[in-house]
C-alpha cells in the first residue's frame, strides 16, 4: 500500500521560504507524477506544481516564479520550495500522486499525503 | 486557467436519499474529470476519474456522468458516512483547477 509521508516547518515569517519534502513508501517511484497543492479557506485547492521520475516538470504560471520543485529518487522524495512567502501563502499543502495520461484517459490524484499546516506570520 | 464552479454550495440530506452535484466548466476538456470527497482534518479522496470511471474500492452508490462543461456526481443512497466536502477537477489541462466545493449534510 503507497504512502505518502510529508514534513516541513509549519511557521514561517514574512520574505522566508517555505521548505517541505514528501516521502513515498511502499511504491514505486517512477511511472508518476508527484505533485504538490496547498488548501486555504480563500483560494481553495490549488494545484502548485509536479515532477516525474525523469525530472519533467509542470508549473502552475501563478507561481512559477517562486516555486522550485526537486526530487532524490535515492530516497523516493520530492521537495518544494517557495520563496518570499506571504500571509496569502498560508494554507495546508499536500503531496499528492497522478498517474499521466494516457490514450485512454486522464486521472486524478489518487494518493495523497496527510497535510502539513503552513502559517505565515511575522 | 479553466474555472471550475459547483453547485449546490451545500445539500442536507437523509440517509436513503438521492443527491447530485454539478460541477461546470468554463471551456471544454475532453471530460477528463476527476471527483473527490474531502471529511474534515483529512485529505481528499478520488472517487471518479474521467468523468464517469469508479476509482478502485470506492462504493457503486457514487456514480459520474456528464461531458463538455457540465459534470454530476450523484450519490445513490445516502449513507451517513458519505457526509464530507466534494470536489470536482479538470485533470488534462495546466494548470490543473479544482471547483470550490460542496459541503454535504446529513440531516
Amino acid at each position: 500500500q503507497v504512502q505518502l509521508q510529508q514534513w516541513g516547518a509549519g511557521l514561517l515569517k514574512p520574505s522566508e521560504t517555505l521548505s517541505l519534502t514528501c516521502t513515498v513508501y511502499g511504491g514505486s517511484f517512477s511511472g508518476y507524477y508527484w505533485s504538490w497543492i496547498r488548501q486555504s479557506p480563500g483560494k481553495g485547492l490549488e494545484w502548485i506544481e509536479e515532477i516525474n521520475h525523469s525530472g519533467s516538470v509542470n508549473s502552475n504560471p501563478s507561481l512559477k516564479s517562486r516555486v522550485t520543485i526537486s526530487l532524490d529518487t535515492s530516497r523516493n522524495q520530492f521537495s518544494l520550495k517557495l520563496t518570499s512567502v506571504t500571509a496569502a501563502d498560508t494554507a495546508v499543502y499536500y503531496c499528492a500522486r497522478r498517474k499521466p495520461c494516457d490514450v485512454t484517459s486522464c486521472y486524478g490524484f489518487d494518493q495523497w499525503g496527510q497535510g502539513i499546516m503552513v502559517t505565515v506570520s511575522s | 486557467d479553466i474555472q471550475m464552479t459547483q453547485s449546490p454550495s451545500s445539500v442536507s440530506a437523509s440517509v436513503g436519499d438521492r443527491v447530485t452535484i454539478t460541477c461546470r466548466a468554463s471551456q471544454s476538456f475532453n471530460n477528463w474529470l476527476a471527483w473527490y470527497q474531502q471529511k474534515p482534518g483529512k485529505a481528499p479522496k478520488l472517487l471518479i476519474y474521467a468523468a464517469s470511471s469508479l476509482q478502485s474500492g470506492v462504493p457503486s452508490r457514487f456514480s459520474g456522468s456528464g461531458s463538455g462543461t457540465d459534470f454530476t456526481l450523484t450519490i445513490s443512497s445516502l449513507q451517513p458516512e458519505d457526509s464530507a466536502t466534494y470536489f470536482c477537477q479538470q485533470a488534462n489541462i495546466f494548470p490543473f483547477t479544482f471547483g470550490p466545493g460542496t459541503k454535504v449534510d446529513i440531516k
